[in-house]
């Protein structure tokens, strides 16, 4: 167990639907990074954020969007969703200096979209 | 932009055999990762490799980093089936992790 919790673990959705996934960290982090896995494929980096900012962005539209609340917990929100959105969507918790380790993942939510 | 390559992207072994899995990637890195993920789960931390020549050690793992050659490699030794995943390396760019398209590693009794 790493310590960080994704809710819900499972969620199918109708496109054009918006869905919010979340996040709560691991203690002592205060990063909070979130990728798309879709099947078969390695992690693709979608946002980080660091302070309650977005602190880094992948190659994904802007109707993918995130929050991070003060207790470093995180919300990753999509919006006006497609089929090709089903993916598996893992959070990683981390501390912002790197030095002190590598990132933490969650179980992760899977995102149907039907 | 950090690409990541690993091969074979599937190994089929038998119990006892060793292999191989490499990692190259294509420009400067100062760390590198390896995770392993079992399906339909998340990723589990196998290694942090942070400087040229760094080799680590567990169980039955080894990985090593050559940051001037751009390459990882995760050696086997002796594998058992538990050893069955899917491992992934993970260059670090400079906020984000770029992950190679991974192993599917299957031991066979």
């Amino acid at each position: 167990e790493t310590g960080v919790t994704q809710s819900p673990t499972h969620l199918i959705k109708t496109r054009g639907q918006q869905v919010t996934l979340r996040c709560s960290s691991q203690s002592g982090h205060n990063t909070v990074s979130w990728y798309q896995q879709a099947l078969g494929q390695g992690p693709q980096f979608i946002f980080q954020y660091y302070r309650e900012e977005e602190n880094g962005r992948g190659n994904f539209p802007p109707r993918f969007s995130g929050l991070q609340f003060p207790n470093y917990s995180s919300e990753l929100n999509v919006n006006a969703l497609e089929l090709d959105d089903s993916a598996l969507y893992l959070c990683a918790s981390s501390a912002a200096d790197r030095s002190r380790g590598e990132a933490f993942f969650g179980q992760g939510t899977r995102l149907t979209v039907v | 932009e950090l690409k990541v390559e690993q091969n074979p992207l599937f190994l089929s072994m038998q119990e006892g055999k060793n292999y191989t899995i490499y990692c190259n990637y294509s420009t400067t890195s100062d760390r590198l990762y390896w995770y392993r993920q079992d399906p339909g789960k998340s990723l589990e931390s196998l290694f942090v490799l942070l400087s040229n020549g760094a080799v680590k050690q567990e169980g039955r793992l080894m990985a090593s980093l050559d940051t001037k050659a751009r390459l990882s490699t995760l050696h086997i030794t002796a594998a058992v089936h538990d050893l069955s995943a899917t491992y992934f390396c993970a260059p670090s760019g400079t906020y984000k992790y770029i992950f190679g398209t991974g192993t599917r590693l299957k031991v066979l009794a």
